[in-house]
């Protein structure tokens, strides 16, 4: 098994620019979230399912959009990338919820100009 | 306002001491997880608590949940080096129990 991985590993963005962040699990995962990590701040959640066709919002889901349509993939569309979302993204999935494991992707480090 | 409070956010000791590295809430929790993050890595769950009280050991590490599932404890004996890592907590609330909540994350660096 792969586990959970994401693509691209590094991205920089022009202000204004959009782009998606690919993120997939081989793992029949039904629980798939959206982290961003930023320095002293740990890792807020931005989006979340609980399987396919399910979403829901985090704690900082503003500037971010996602959709669920198979189990596997769970992509994080930026609409128009700002300054303020320079950050490293990690994408997460579980078997079920939070009381399961988290396995975690080696992250997507993004730099918006 | 962070609503899992993490200290100390850095610690750099000597290889042999014993630290603790503790996680406050005024928020109760159904479990609460510690993770260990490498550089350019996601964080890897270490334990996972869910009842009142609850004391897990993993070698040298031990991982408490306070009676009252607001709080947790992170205690490394004779720490080593490989120990180095950013720790993070990481809490489901009772309420909106679909979502993890994390501390800010201890830096820890064992110096050899």
């Amino acid at each position: 098994n792969a586990g959970v991985t994401q693509t691209p590993k590094f991205q920089v963005l022009k202000t204004g620019q959009s782009m998606t962040l690919q993120c997939a699990q081989d793992m029949n995962h039904e629980y798939m979230s959206w982290y961003r990590q930023d320095p002293g701040m740990g890792l807020r959640l931005i989006h979340y399912s609980v399987g396919a066709g399910i979403t829901d919002q985090g704690e900082v889901p503003n500037g971010y959009n996602v959709s669920r349509s198979t189990t596997e993939d769970f992509p994080l569309r930026l609409l128009s990338a700002a300054p303020s979302q320079t950050s490293v993204y990690f994408c997460a999935s579980s078997k079920g919820l939070v009381f399961e494991t988290q396995y975690f992707g080696p992250g997507t480090r993004l730099l918006v100009l | 306002t962070q609503l899992l409070e993490q200290s100390p956010q850095f610690l750099s000791i000597q290889e042999g001491e014993n630290l603790t590295v503790y996680c406050n809430s005024s928020s109760v929790f159904s479990s609460l997880q510690w993770y260990r993050q490498e550089p350019g890595e996601g964080p890897v769950l270490l334990v996972t608590v869910v009842t009142g009280g609850e004391v897990k050991k993993l070698k040298r590490l031990t991982f408490q949940f306070g009676d009252a599932r607001k709080d947790s404890s992170l205690h490394i004996t004779a720490a080593q080096p490989g120990d180095t890592g950013l720790y993070l907590c990481a809490g489901a609330l009772i309420q909106g129990a679909q979502k993890l909540v994390f501390g800010q994350g201890t830096r820890l660096t064992i110096n050899p």
